[in-house]
């Protein structure tokens, strides 16, 4: 089945830094998701992306999808404390269904 | 987006015993999931449950251990049954509309002594 590799794995970075980081299919993609995860709350949607090339973003959050549609990029500028977390992408698991598969996660720091 | 509430919110359990996990939407939705998020790492899908029909579990999941009602398009709930330290985890519920992304409550932290 479809596999996701998320990189990094963990990034600690200055507050104030630009934050970039992706994930990678196994197979091609017609949806690509970005969920964040805070301790002790559940995956929040941040972008949702439908087409390959598409550059979407959400206040100082910007995704792309990935021309050969195996990739997917987000980028976070000007980081804040509360950007702290774990940044999920997720993609379909078949290209018919709701089933998502998720990748293993990006655990972002950001110190003062 | 819908909001989804799930009960308990977390729990302490003693092996042997089930716990029933309940997951309301606050609006009609088509599809409903439960995952489990264990310690570190990231979301595996359990099963999607089916509105009147039985639930379509993925690979390594089990009726038996995990059974799934989904009386209405709103409400789900997930048993987790005859626990053992290894089920030890993060359940959530999520729910999504056709051709729309899925948004997830903030789960259940279950812990079995």
């Amino acid at each position: 089945g479809q596999q996701l590799n998320q990189s990094p794995q963990s990034m600690f970075i200055q507050e104030g830094e630009d934050v970039s980081m992706n994930c990678t299919s196994s197979s091609i993609f017609n949806t690509w998701l970005w969920y964040k995860q805070d301790p002790g709350e559940g995956p929040v949607l941040l972008i949702a992306l439908y087409k390959a090339g598409e550059l979407t973003s959400n206040g100082r959050l910007t995704a792309q999808f990935g021309i050969t549609r195996k990739d997917s990029f987000l980028n976070i500028s000007a980081s804040i404390p509360s950007d702290v977390g774990i940044y999920f992408c997720a993609g379909p698991k078949d290209n018919y269904g709701q089933n998502f598969v998720f990748g293993p996660g990006t655990r972002l720091s950001v110190l003062p | 987006s819908a909001v989804i509430s799930q009960k308990p919110s977390r729990d302490i359990c003693q092996r042997g015993t089930s716990l029933t996990i309940q997951c309301q939407v606050d609006s009609q939705v088509t599809m409903m999931f439960w995952y489990r998020q264990q310690p570190g790492q990231s979301l595996t899908l359990i099963a999607t449950a089916n509105q009147g029909s039985e639930a379509t579990y993925e690979s390594g999941f089990v009726i038996d251990k995990f059974p799934i009602s989904r009386p209405n398009l709103t409400f789900s709930t997930l048993t987790v049954s005859n626990m053992s330290p290894e089920d030890s985890s993060i359940y959530l519920c999520s729910a999504a509309d056709s051709n729309q992304p899925q948004h997830f409550g903030d789960g259940t932290r279950l812990s079995i002594l």
